[in-house]
């Protein structure tokens, strides 16, 4: 199995200022993903997480309010852009591993 | 979009209790994922199940591939104060990628 380290596991941001949430995998993994957990929901996939090229993006998520890297085939980050209170939400990382998909234990952004 | 109905919403159950939960949807899924989150914590993966038909343990908990692969069900035995939490199902429609497709979760909270 694979073990996902985040951070900040939480943290409380200011109106229109950015976050950069880090994601750490133990192992080398072939897919890293970014969701968010809005208060009481499910999961929503923001994006895949590519190693050397541009993320991919689902509907409804744009580059510029959620610019993701992706240096190598362990680490990624999230950066959360121009927040808002809407952005508070949970934030989670998960990989691709032996043919499963681990979670980190998510960064809990609140937004005043 | 693809859509995973999940229920109950949440349930009221004594410890001791068995539970059940299940996830119905008109695609087919190729897997079908169940997963715990507990309060603070990403989810974690309780089942995995990758064939129509396949009725798979984990301890008390049973979990069962429906054979026209559009549903899926979790049953819990004999429930213990730390089962409560979210537990979420979630599909994969693809092996080609890993996007998975989320149910809305069932909170089980055990009376006291």
């Amino acid at each position: 199995s694979a073990v996902i380290s985040q951070k900040p596991s939480r943290d409380i941001c200011q109106r229109g200022t950015s976050l950069t949430i880090q994601c750490q995998v133990d192992s080398q993994v072939t897919m890293m993903f970014w969701y968010r957990q809005q208060p009481g929901q499910s999961l929503t996939l923001i994006a895949t997480a590519n190693q050397g090229s541009e993320a991919t993006y689902e509907s409804g998520f744009v580059i510029d309010k959620f610019p993701i890297s992706r240096p190598n085939l362990t680490f990624s980050t999230l950066t959360v852009s121009n927040m808002s209170p809407e952005d508070s939400s949970i934030y989670l990382c998960s990989a691709r591993g032996s043919g499963e998909l681990f979670f980190g234990e998510g960064s809990r952004l609140t937004v005043l | 979009g693809q859509q995973l109905n999940q229920s109950p919403q949440s349930m009221f159950i004594q410890e001791g209790e068995d539970v059940s939960m299940n996830c119905t949807s008109s695609s087919i899924f190729n897997t079908w994922l169940w997963y715990k989150q507990d309060p603070g914590e990403g989810p974690v993966l309780l089942i995995a199940l990758y064939k129509a038909g396949e009725l798979t343990s984990n301890g008390r908990l049973t979990a069962q591939f429906g054979i026209t692969r559009k549903d899926s069900f979790l049953n819990i035995s004999a429930s213990i104060p730390s089962d409560v939490g979210i537990y979420f199902c979630a599909g994969l429609l693809s092996d080609s990628n890993y996007q998975l497709i989320w149910g809305a979760g069932t909170k089980l909270i055990i009376k006291p």
